[in-house]
């Protein structure tokens, strides 16, 4: 079963507007990880935050979490052409297996 | 920084052939896991390790083999291919598991016609 599942499925902003999205889990977790996928590529991690964390930013990323509602936000701000890719979040409940949601597709216009 | 390495980066095989999928990592990583993505899904583990000879089924493991004889390789077998097996497979790795960065390589798509 999935762990994580990402709301939106897909996301379209003009250049220089914030992006944000979420990612709801159903068990208790260790830590939550975003990845970001180009077409065609790989993941590429992003960011991680452990369950006692509460906020954590990289960069233009903002990451949120809220164990009380097994729920997680990523925010882009001020979003760039090169953002355009497939988002992910997984999670880690302390087994050796993470699990990973459908992503949300985020398309940033010039 | 060579980091994790799949190949084939293409293949197209018959239903019934067999085939390995290879993946290593020159991160000296203990966990290594692979992967499969099929349009509007999200990655599901197929096997994982934990370290070299010890090895773990995952979410969608029939008709995959895998094992793993050095912390560097990690490769993957099909045994009898399938349509249903058509997908895009990644490889990962990480220093100590669930809880670290993983790494990804920059995956297979396998065509079983």
């Amino acid at each position: 079963s999935q762990q994580g599942e990402e709301d939106p499925q897909a996301l379209s902003i003009q250049e220089g507007e914030n992006a944000t999205m979420n990612c709801s889990y159903k068990t208790s977790i260790n830590n939550l990880q975003w990845y970001r996928q180009n077409s065609g590529r790989g993941l590429v991690h992003l960011i991680l935050i452990r369950s006692n964390e509460r906020e954590k930013h990289s960069g233009r990323l903002r990451v949120t979490l809220d164990t009380s509602k097994k729920s997680s936000s990523l925010l882009i701000t001020a979003s760039r052409a090169a953002d355009t890719a497939s988002y992910f979040c997984s999670s880690g409940a302390g087994s050796y297996q993470l699990t990973f949601g459908k992503g949300t597709k985020l398309s940033v216009i010039p | 920084n060579a980091g994790v390495t799949q190949t084939p980066k293409f293949q197209v095989l018959k239903t019934g052939q067999s085939m390995t999928l290879q993946c290593a990592q020159d991160m000296n990583h203990e966990y290594m896991s692979w992967y499969r993505q099929d349009p509007g899904m999200g990655l599901r583990l197929i096997h994982y390790s934990v370290g070299a000879g010890i090895t773990d089924q995952g979410e969608v493991p029939n008709g995959y083999n895998v094992s793993r004889s050095t912390t560097e390789d990690f490769p993957l077998r099909l045994l009898s291919a399938a349509p249903s097996q058509t997908s895009v497979y990644f490889c990962a790795s990480s220093y100590g598991g669930t809880g670290d960065i993983q790494y990804f390589g920059a995956g297979t798509r396998l065509s079983v016609l």
